[in-house]
């Protein structure tokens, strides 16, 4: 079955603490992994994708295909990064219809 | 550019009503979805149309919700009737294929918060 799991639906830490949103994945073939992000009062929005091997906003996530997981992290947490993150997969090759599965989301509160 | 627009942003009915959403999306976007996001969940595909073919319903209940891409543009999502358990949040993409990457970076709309009574 293709599923994403986000086991944490609050994750809260202080400014300046490392963060770590976990997203593990269950596909058969070769998923594409992204991390959605969606501020208080905006539109959901694309935060980074594997596959680019990005920074964003200094974020990262490193995707283990042997432990199915796609965990987000920031050394440093900023106020501003809290907002509701989503872990998603799609397929990838000539099969990839565009198609994402997402997980249920973690709110990240940074506390002053 | 011009984002995604959906309308309205919010609609309140009684169950066994009829309502439609509306979404424009990003200018030369090929690709369409309409994805329902009940509270507390992510977003879940309902339908997708590459400009106006469907691609994929396999998760729309089609007994009751119905959707249309005329013109391969403007696309409208009606529920009929509705139930309880339609209470969402109705978001719709838009994407365009990034060929080089094979991989398709969707845009999304405010989405319609649909409450039914």
């Amino acid at each position: 079955a293709q599923r994403v799991t986000q086991p944490e639906k609050l994750l809260s830490v202080f400014k300046g603490a490392p963060v770590e949103l976990k997203c593990n994945y269950s596909y058969s073939g070769s998923p594409e992994l992204f991390w959605y992000v969606q501020y208080s009062r905006q539109r959901l929005q694309l935060l980074l994708r594997h596959i680019s091997r990005e920074s964003i906003k200094g974020f990262t996530a490193d995707l283990n295909k042997g432990e199915t997981s796609f965990h987000l992290k920031k050394p440093f947490a900023q106020e501003e990064d809290s907002a509701m993150y989503y872990c998603a997969l799609s397929g990838r090759g000539s099969s990839n219809t565009g198609k994402l599965i997402f997980g249920q989301g973690t709110t990240l509160q940074v506390k002053p | 550019e011009a984002g995604v627009a959906q309308s309205p942003r919010y609609k309140i009915i009684e169950k066994r009503q009829s309502v439609a959403f509306w979404c424009n999306p990003i200018s030369g976007h090929a690709t369409l979805y309409w994805y329902q996001q009940i509270l507390g969940q992510g977003p879940k595909l309902l339908i997708q149309f590459q400009n106006n073919g469907v691609v994929d319903d396999s998760q729309l209940p089609k007994d009751r919700f119905s959707a249309e891409r005329l013109k391969g543009v403007d696309s409208t999502l009606k529920i009929q009737p509705a139930k309880l358990e339609d209470s969402a949040v109705y978001l719709c993409a838009s994407s365009l294929v990034i060929l080089a990457e094979d991989t398709y970076e969707q845009y999304f709309g405010p989405g319609t918060r649909l409450t039914v009574t």
